[in-house]
């Protein structure tokens, strides 16, 4: 299992440009999630999705879109890159079944930097 | 609104020593769950440990160890015989089972050699 992966790792972006962030995992999670990690700030969700088809908006959607078109994919959009939008930003998943533990798998991150 | 608050930016430690690490939370829900995470400079987020609010027992996993009080809303963990690769931020999480989660900022452990 790769578990939760995330591409790019690292992306350098001019203000203005539009740019998806790529998460993918192979649990068969149903839940999906976008983070945004800033010093100081913790780690603050910024959408989510409990299945295919299906999103909804976390605590700062703002200036971020997402889809969610098969279970494995969950990427994020970012319309119009700002530079209050440098972080580094975390995907996540983890499993809603019966026996659900609550705990999120996290991917490795990805480090944007808007200029 | 559901808060988690980690009152210490940061905190040292000798190493084999113990420390314990403060989470506060607030929340109205009556049944929800607490994690504390790991990110060692790698940035790789790491599961520590995880509490169910309606198990009064605490949670051990080696260790690590957590002190849950429900009525005070506090969540604190505990590292035992503390090693250098326990140096990383630790962040104490909550949810309530309403598919947000909730991070605190975060407290910096240091452990010295």
């Amino acid at each position: 299992n790769a578990g939760v992966t995330q591409t790019p790792k690292f992306q350098v972006l001019k203000t203005g440009q539009s740019m998806t962030l790529q998460c993918a995992q192979d649990m068969n999670h149903e839940y999906m999630s976008w983070y945004r990690q800033d010093p100081g700030m913790g780690l603050r969700l910024i959408h989510y999705s409990v299945g295919a088809g299906i999103t909804d908006q976390g605590e700062v959607p703002n200036g971020y879109n997402v889809s969610r078109s098969t279970t494995e994919d969950f990427p994020l959009r970012l319309l119009s890159a700002a530079p209050s939008q440098t972080s580094v930003y975390f995907c996540a998943s983890s499993n809603l079944g019966r026996k659900r533990s609550h705990e999120q798998y996290f991917g490795p991150g990805t480090r944007l930097t808007v200029t | 609104a559901q808060t988690v608050t980690q009152s210490q930016p940061e905190m040292s430690v000798q190493e084999a020593e113990t420390v314990t690490l403060s989470c506060t939370y607030d929340t109205s829900e009556s049944d929800y769950y607490l994690f504390w995470y790991k990110q060692p400079p790698s940035r790789q987020m790491i599961l520590v440990i995880r509490q169910e609010a309606y198990k009064q027992q605490n949670a051990t996993e080696n260790r690590f160890s957590v002190n849950f009080q429900k009525a005070a809303k506090s969540f604190s963990l505990k590292i035992s015989d503390s090693q250098l690769g326990d140096a990383a931020m630790y962040f104490c999480a909550f949810t309530s089972g309403t598919y947000k989660y909730i991070f605190g900022t975060g407290t910096r452990l240091k452990v010295l050699a």
